[in-house]
């Protein structure tokens, strides 16, 4: 199973929007809505911000939005903050065989 | 709280074996999937195992599939990765993870356990 594919990087400006996009298969993005979007700083642990593609767990800020078209996920970010500044992941259901998949990861970087 | 404390790791030569422990509590273990998740240094999250509730149904990536055993024992409400055969390639910080509910997302991470393959 190949990892799902995100831009290496992003950037973004204090108050802007920007979006990261996860391109993956039918075989997983595009079979099931079963995305999620995973924000990890330097030294810690991953933190969930959406998953089911567009579903906010509870406590996550609702400037983080999830959309899916055919076989590419995208997560949105409005209104930039510094604290945004961290790589992201996606991940998507794959089936029984080899489950879960992960994107490359995306540095964002808040100028 | 959910707490997952992952132990066992350490440095080991290409060929060797470790198991890594991962004490959770906060939940009721019993009840719900539990992974494992890899991170190489500076590099991403791969997912790894998983097992079912009862620990009677156990899946794989390919890169560890025949070498890794997952398992879990309830009473201990503890989750193990028993590692042989390691590889270079193997070395990452290994996360245990617990599913969230639906069971489609990973809800809560231990700060993991670093394994280092090196001769």
């Amino acid at each position: 199973q190949s990892a799902l594919t995100q831009p290496r990087s992003v950037s973004g400006s204090p108050g802007q929007s920007v979006t990261i996009s996860c391109t993956g298969t039918s075989s997983d993005v595009g079979g099931y809505n079963r995305v999620s979007w995973y924000q990890q700083h330097p030294g810690k642990v991953p933190k969930v911000m959406i998953y089911d593609v567009s579903k906010w767990p509870s406590g996550v800020p609702d400037r983080f939005s999830g959309s899916k078209s055919g076989n590419t996920a995208s997560l949105t970010i409005s209104g930039l903050q510094a604290e945004d500044e961290a790589d992201y992941y996606c991940c998507s259901y794959a089936g029984s065989y080899i489950p879960w998949v992960f994107g490359g990861g995306t540095k964002l970087t808040v100028l | 709280e959910v707490q997952l404390v992952e132990s066992g790791g350490g440095l080991v030569q290409p060929g060797g074996s470790l198991r890594l422990s991962c004490a959770a509590s906060g939940f009721t273990f019993s009840s719900y999937w539990m992974h494992w998740v890899r991170q190489a240094p500076g590099k991403g999250l791969v997912w790894v195992s998983r097992i079912n509730p009862d620990g009677t149904t156990t899946t794989y990536a390919d890169s560890v599939k025949g070498r890794f055993t997952i398992s879990r024992d309830n009473a201990k409400n503890t989750l193990y990765l028993q590692m042989n055969s390691l590889r270079v390639e193997d070395t990452a910080v290994y996360h245990c993870v617990k599913i969230g509910t639906p069971d489609t997302w990973f809800e809560s991470w231990g700060q993991g356990s670093l394994v280092a393959v090196s001769s």
